[in-house]
């Protein structure tokens, strides 16, 4: 069972609104990353964090979307001004090391972004 | 061009049937090799992780071994349910000793059919 909480579950937009969804990882997880799932199935990476500290972002992240992972509140990825190509399922995942462990990478159920 | 190549894309089989899925990679260097189910429209579960060459993994009715100098990854399933209906994709770890970037498969589409 999925130990990451992603909310909401859906969220419509119409283009040039923002999008804002939320992430809280497993309890003790300092590490967070954030993915977007197309139609296609293609995942792609947008950013990570170690507590608060963004480690990698792609530049579509850094240009277009807001993400932050405040201690102590739920983690967010917003997209400033939405467009119909952000259509997708964002996946949040964390792991409590920076490091390979073998069933400590959780990804949360998603939420399933549309954009009219 | 994608660095994880999954076959088949798509694979019916009855209940209670095996079945073999197969995932190819290019990614260099290579960390690590995850396996996880995802039911339709839902997150990721993991279901095994393989690191060192020649590994070989159990996770109930999964297994999974990796031969990383053929940089390849096979996943078994056996004696399906037909809860076991979802894709299933393969993702490999860049890098050295860190998590890194994930590089993922566009997954087999397995059906389970009474």
């Amino acid at each position: 069972n999925s130990k990451v909480i992603q909310t909401p579950r859906y969220l419509v937009k119409g283009q040039g609104q923002k999008a804002k969804m939320r992430c809280i990882p497993e309890k003790g997880h300092p590490v967070v990353f954030w993915y977007q799932q197309n139609k296609n199935n293609e995942f792609k990476f947008l950013i990570n964090f170690q507590n608060q500290e963004v480690l990698q972002q792609i530049d579509m992240t850094e240009k277009r979307f807001s993400a932050e992972c405040p201690s102590n509140s739920p983690c967010s990825l917003e997209i400033q001004s939405s467009e119909a190509g952000d259509s997708a399922l964002y996946l949040c995942a964390s792991s409590p090391v920076w490091g390979v462990s073998a069933e400590t990478l959780y990804f949360g159920s998603g939420t399933r972004l549309t954009v009219l | 061009k994608t660095q994880v190549e999954q076959s088949p894309q798509s694979l019916v089989v009855r209940q209670g049937e095996n079945c073999v899925l197969q995932c190819n990679y290019s990614v260099t260097p290579d960390n690590h090799l995850r396996w996880f189910k995802q039911d339709t429209g839902k997150g990721l579960v993991s279901l095994t992780v393989l690191v060192h060459e020649n590994d070989k993994t159990s996770n109930g009715r999964y297994s999974a071994t990796l031969d990383k100098d053929a940089k390849h990854s096979t996943l078994h399933i056996t004696a399906t349910l037909l809860d076991d209906t979802a894709t299933y994709i393969c993702v490999v770890g860049e890098g050295g000793s860190a998590l890194g970037r994930l590089h993922f498969g566009a997954g087999t589409q397995l059906i389970v059919i009474p």
